[in-house]
């Protein structure tokens, strides 16, 4: 079984910019979670969708960052516009019903100008 | 509130020699724990996994960890480290399927030769 996707793996934008990463779970998971990383905050929840429905937004993250899931094999997140401060790995993981143990992709580092 | 805390941000460890990387958590109930690793430039991939039942777990590459609710605590442990270990490893915690995982905030495994 193909693990997660995600795409692109480096993207650099200006500030301002709009940017959309893209992430593919296992098949047949239906948890889907986006976080950020970076070296002072650690890992964050940005969003988590159960069956694509979305279960948690992330609070602090809400007003330029938004997770969607399409359907059940692609999700997107878009940060609108972009700020310096957004410079991190942006990390997709899944799992399936029940299960806890997340699968996690190989990342997308973003760079922001 | 749950919590994760590793109070070790580095470790520095000569190959071959043994391995304890420390995780404290919090919570009043029956916990679920995970032990996740992450290699430069990659996700994080799933270690091994306690779910209540034996407190010593076994995990991949000569990986264990053992749950003490005593203690509540949840260490890492590896009998002979090998270069290839060197990467940040992460402790997390859930309360069970409908819940988040509570991350922890990650400890450097150096290993010198």
């Amino acid at each position: 079984d193909a693990g997660v996707t995600q795409t692109p793996r480096h993207e650099v934008a200006e500030k301002g910019q709009t940017i959309i990463l893209k992430c593919e779970p296992v098949s047949g998971h239906n948890d889907l979670f986006w976080y950020r990383q970076t070296k002072i905050q650690g890992l964050e929840l940005l969003s988590y969708f159960r069956s694509k429905s979305l279960m948690e937004d992330g609070g602090a993250f809400k007003d330029r960052f938004k997770a969607e899931m399409l359907n059940s094999s692609f999700s997107t997140l878009k940060i609108q516009p972009t700020e310096p401060k957004d410079s991190a790995v942006y990390l997709c993981a899944s799992s399936s019903g029940g299960a806890l143990e997340q699968y996690f992709g190989p990342g997308t580092r973003l760079t922001v100008l | 509130a749950q919590s994760v805390t590793q109070p070790d941000a580095r470790v520095t460890v000569s190959e071959g020699a043994s391995l304890q990387l420390r995780c404290k958590y919090s919570y009043f109930g029956t916990p679920y724990l995970f032990w996740y690793v992450q290699y430069p430039r990659q996700g994080l991939q799933l270690l091994l996994k306690y779910y209540p039942g034996d407190p010593v777990v076994q995990g991949v590459n000569g990986f264990e960890a053992e749950f003490s609710k005593s203690n509540s605590s949840f260490h890492l442990r590896k009998a002979s480290v090998h270069w290839s270990d060197w990467a940040v490893y992460f402790c997390a915690v859930s309360m069970g399927s409908n819940y988040q995982l509570i991350w922890g905030s990650g400890t450097k495994l150096i290993i010198k030769p």
